[in-house]
């Protein structure tokens, strides 16, 4: 089993939709929980972090934790076009190691 | 831009060829991180300093690989004898030591091994 899994996609939704992305991880040591975003041809940028079990909110994004059921989600509400990326979900250990998922492929439908 | 930048962007080599890659990172970070990623994965570590003390390298790190940060400012990767398998996107990132969590990503380096 890998350390995190994540599905692949591509998951297409149109326009406005409400995204839900997420992420399963095996190892209990990890402390924060994070959103990458990655565009065609670019480097990740981090989009969001969680240090605990909860619920993050920015903007139109969501991040959430549940650390005894080891699953992260992250929620896009309202959609854009510009959403349109690859989301890479990441976990950082006590020794500071990031793991980092395969990435979903993500498109917004105009 | 301050953000961090790479070059070459692309590199096309013949197997068997070296190839090097340079990385400036934001200028007052000072850790800096080479990653790998390939085709549907996501980044996988290979290596990072802290200034320019080379601190952790990844078994994904072969002997034909070297990285190096001389004065703790800019980095290079260096490749020798390159294979087919070493064909990928190297990206390099950056961040402060107390943030360490948030890491600043370059555009990466595309190399495709022929």
């Amino acid at each position: 089993q890998k350390e995190v899994e994540q599905d692949p996609g591509p998951l297409s939704v149109p326009e406005g939709a409400i995204v839900s992305l997420n992420c399963t991880y095996s190892n209990s040591a990890f402390q924060y929980f994070m959103w990458y975003r990655q565009y065609s041809r670019k480097g990740p940028e981090l989009l969001m972090y969680t240090y605990s079990s909860g619920n993050k909110e920015d903007g139109r994004f969501t991040a959430q934790v549940d650390k005894s059921s080891k699953y992260i989600s992250l929620f896009i509400r309202d959609s854009q076009p510009s959403d349109s990326a690859t989301y890479l979900c990441a976990m950082r250990s006590s020794d500071d190691k990031i793991i980092f998922g395969k990435g979903t492929r993500l498109h917004i439908l105009p | 831009d301050t953000g961090v930048s790479q070059d070459p962007r692309h590199k096309i080599t013949k197997r068997g060829q070296n190839v090097t890659f340079r990385c400036d990172p934001i200028s007052e970070h000072n850790r800096l991180y080479w990653y790998r990623q390939t085709l549907g994965q996501g980044p996988e570590f290979l290596t990072y300093f802290q200034n320019e003390a080379q601190l952790e390298k990844s078994r994904l790190l072969s002997d034909r690989f070297s990285a190096e940060r001389p004065k703790g400012s800019f980095s290079t990767l260096e490749i020798q004898r390159t294979e087919q398998g070493d064909s990928a996107m190297y990206l390099c990132a950056s961040s402060l030591a107390q943030g360490a969590f948030n890491r600043f990503f370059g555009p990466g380096t595309r190399l495709t091994v022929l």
